[in-house]
């Protein structure tokens, strides 16, 4: 198994260009995510979706869109590119089991792509 | 008040002793709680989870919960250089679509 692939790993884009970062996973999760993580910010999270086809805003969304067609795949868009998402960004998916009275979700992480925007 | 807090470090520490790191939060909600390692230039990896209070022990690794306290705590014993990495809590409620939060990570450096 790859586990949670991210491609590119690192990209320079200039203000105002377009790009899709593409996050696979080959392990069959219904949950999957998009994070940022700046110096001193920690993870944030950006959008996620609960299954094929669905996608909800998450902390920090403006900027970004995102799509999930296929289980596998979690696309994330900047359409317009701003210096403020200059970041290295994430991708997780995840399985949830029965855990006393609740759920334990167990999320895995993807490598990150290192995006500057100039 | 943030609902994760965790001190960002450097916590510099020479090899083989026994390593503390923490996390406060603020909601008595969160169920299950969680460390994650990330090594430089890499993704957060899941090291260790609790449900509730108590201790769990992997290893060198334990973590303990205190939510009498809302204070969580991960222990490294015997550290390596290979420890060297970020830490980062995490903690969620108990419903399946219930959001991870996590903290903002320990930088840690074992030095030979």
């Amino acid at each position: 198994n790859a586990g949670v692939t991210q491609t590119p790993k690192f990209r320079v884009l200039k203000t105002g260009q377009s790009m899709t970062l593409l996050c696979a996973q080959d392990m069959n999760h219904e949950y999957m995510y998009w994070y940022r993580q700046d110096p001193g910010m920690g993870l944030r999270l950006i959008h996620y979706s609960v299954g094929e086809g669905t996608t909800a805003k998450g902390e920090v969304p403006d900027g970004y869109n995102v799509s999930r067609l296929k289980k596998q795949n979690f696309l994330l868009g900047l359409e317009s590119a701003a210096p403020s998402q200059t970041s290295v960004y994430f991708c997780a998916s995840s399985y949830s089991q029965k855990s006393g009275t609740g759920y334990q979700e167990t999320q895995y992480f993807g490598p990150g792509t290192r995006l500057l925007v100039l | 008040q943030k609902e994760v807090e965790q001190d960002p470090g450097p916590l510099s520490v020479p090899e083989g002793a026994i390593v503390s790191l923490n996390c406060t939060y603020s909601n008595s909600a969160f169920q299950y709680f969680m460390w994650y390692r990330q090594y430089s230039r890499k993704g957060p990896e899941l090291l260790m989870y609790t449900y509730s209070s108590g201790n769990k022990e992997d290893g060198r690794f334990t973590a303990q919960v205190d939510k009498s306290s809302k204070y969580i705590s991960l222990f490294i014993r015997d550290s390596q250089p290979s420890d060297s990495a970020t830490y980062l809590c995490a903690m969620t409620y108990m419903n399946r679509d219930d959001k991870i939060i996590f903290g903002k990570g320990t930088r840690l450096h074992i030095l030979p």
